[in-house]
């Protein structure tokens, strides 16, 4: 069964800091792949996506994310944080060729210390 | 319109009473979801609808919730006799191919 995994439920970094957000999917084909942000109170904004091509992709607020066929990983990265980046984050799949269904991961919660 | 629009923002409602929650989509987009999000958690699926076909309602978790959507635009979603385990944000995105849009969702409060 496809699934999305985001293993850290918390993370905390000082600001300036790197930052490095894990997921990791289960999925039989080519995925479609989501990096999704919720600031407090907020929907859900999407930061950036990988459909094909170049597998290292670059997204708004400063944030990139790398495609890792062999190890199924679609990491987040950003390479100094901001008190403003604090805000939970979304790693999600989109399943099958005619179904827009995505597959979500449970999520990452980022806190960032002055 | 020019993002996903849901109302309302915030619902307090007793327990027992029927609720609908109203998303209106970005223009043209065909793909429409619900999602509910409780405290702390992340998504769950409750339904989805792409154009004309029949919607996917695997994620609609009792008999008491159902959606509709009218003239291939608007959504609501209608919970009957409410819970207190109703009480989550309830989340619409749409899109047009593969990338989702969302909106603010609404906060439902079951007392």
């Amino acid at each position: 069964a496809q699934s999305v995994t985001q293993p850290d439920i918390h993370i905390t970094v000082s600001e300036g800091a790197s930052l490095e957000l894990r997921c990791n999917y289960s999925y039989g084909a080519t995925p479609y792949l989501f990096w999704y942000v919720q600031s407090p109170g907020q929907g859900l904004q999407l930061l950036l996506k990988y459909f094909s091509g170049d597998t290292l992709v670059q997204g708004i607020k400063g944030f990139e994310a790398e495609f890792k066929r062999s190890q199924s990983s679609f990491n987040l990265r950003k390479p100094s944080v901001h008190w403003s980046d604090a805000a939970e984050y979304f790693c999600a799949v989109g399943a099958g060729e005619s179904n827009y269904q995505l597959i979500w991961g449970a999520g990452t919660k980022l806190i960032i210390k002055p | 319109g020019a993002g996903v629009s849901q109302s309302p923002s915030n619902k307090v409602t007793e327990k027992g009473k029927d609720v609908e929650l109203r998303c209106d989509p970005i223009s043209g987009h065909t793909a429409l979801y619900w999602y509910r999000q409780s405290l702390g958690q992340g998504l769950e699926f409750l339904i989805y609808f792409q154009g004309n076909s029949a919607p996917d309602k695997s994620g609609l978790p009792s008999d008491r919730f159902s959606a509709e959507r009218t003239g291939g635009s608007v959504s609501t979603l209608t919970i009957q006799r409410t819970q207190q385990e109703d009480s989550a944000v309830y989340l619409c995105a749409s899109s047009s191919g593969r990338v989702a849009f969302f909106g603010q969702g609404t906060r439902l409060t079951v007392v």
